[in-house]
């Protein structure tokens, strides 16, 4: 049930771009997006719907495909602050599923 | 400032003892939510709550009990028959609890709980 996320990690220079995929066993309704530095609580970066509607973060972009049931999350020009552990997440039946996690270090 | 506190930041418990954790929000959200995290892992659902005097099962619930009586609040207990209680304990709360939809969950600063 728990979305699959590629890579597991990945090290970036500033200023280079990065995908993470988030891929699903079962049908999606919508796949949120989350960012978590070591230590802290996550924090939201983006919603997509169903339909193509999107709510979230200025300089991170996303795509939904329903059909394959994947998304994919794109950084780009990436800046140290990027660096942290990100997380689909998404509703399945009457559960939330929080995918296994992608950690992104930006080195200078 | 809105926004969700819980308390303690780090708790320690005696093996076989019960414990709650607290989670008080003052967003005037409907929904909230308790997850867990182990090292390395992601979130696991345990509890979420779309309305008050009514919660639901997460996939992880054996051991854990919630209760939900009043809109700001969602404590957790963590009851002696949780096999394996250390970990970090994230609260979470959103405007709606429609799991077609899910609005932003907003997150609280957790609770490491270390059980000896």
């Amino acid at each position: 049930q728990q979305p699959v996320q590629s890579p597991q990690a990945v090290i970036l220079r500033e200023g280079e771009d990065a995908v993470i995929n988030c891929s699903s066993s079962k049908a999606l309704y919508s796949v949120h997006w989350y960012r978590q530095k070591h230590g802290e609580a996550p924090v939201f970066l983006m919603i997509l719907l169903k339909g193509g509607e999107q709510k979230g973060h200025d300089k991170i972009s996303a795509s939904f495909n329903e059909k394959k049931q994947q998304s994919s999350l794109y950084l780009t020009a990436s800046q140290l602050s990027y660096s942290g552990t990100y997380f689909c997440g998404t509703p399945t039946g009457n559960q939330f599923y929080f995918g296994t996690g992608t950690s992104l270090t930006v080195i200078p | 400032d809105g926004g969700i506190t819980q308390s303690p930041k780090y708790l320690f418990r005696k093996e076989g003892q019960n414990v709650t954790l607290s989670c008080e929000q003052n967003l005037n959200h409907d929904a909230m939510y308790w997850y867990r995290q182990d090292p390395g892992q992601g979130l696991r659902l345990i509890y979420y709550s779309q309305i008050v005097n009514d919660f639901q099962k997460g996939d992880i619930a054996e051991g854990y009990s919630v209760s939900r009586e009043k809109k700001e609040s969602f404590p957790l207990t963590v009851t002696s028959a949780q096999k394996n209680p250390t970990a970090f304990y994230l609260c979470a709360s959103s405007i709606g609890g429609d799991f077609r939809r899910v609005d932003e969950q907003f997150f609280g600063p957790g609770t490491r709980l270390t059980v000896l």
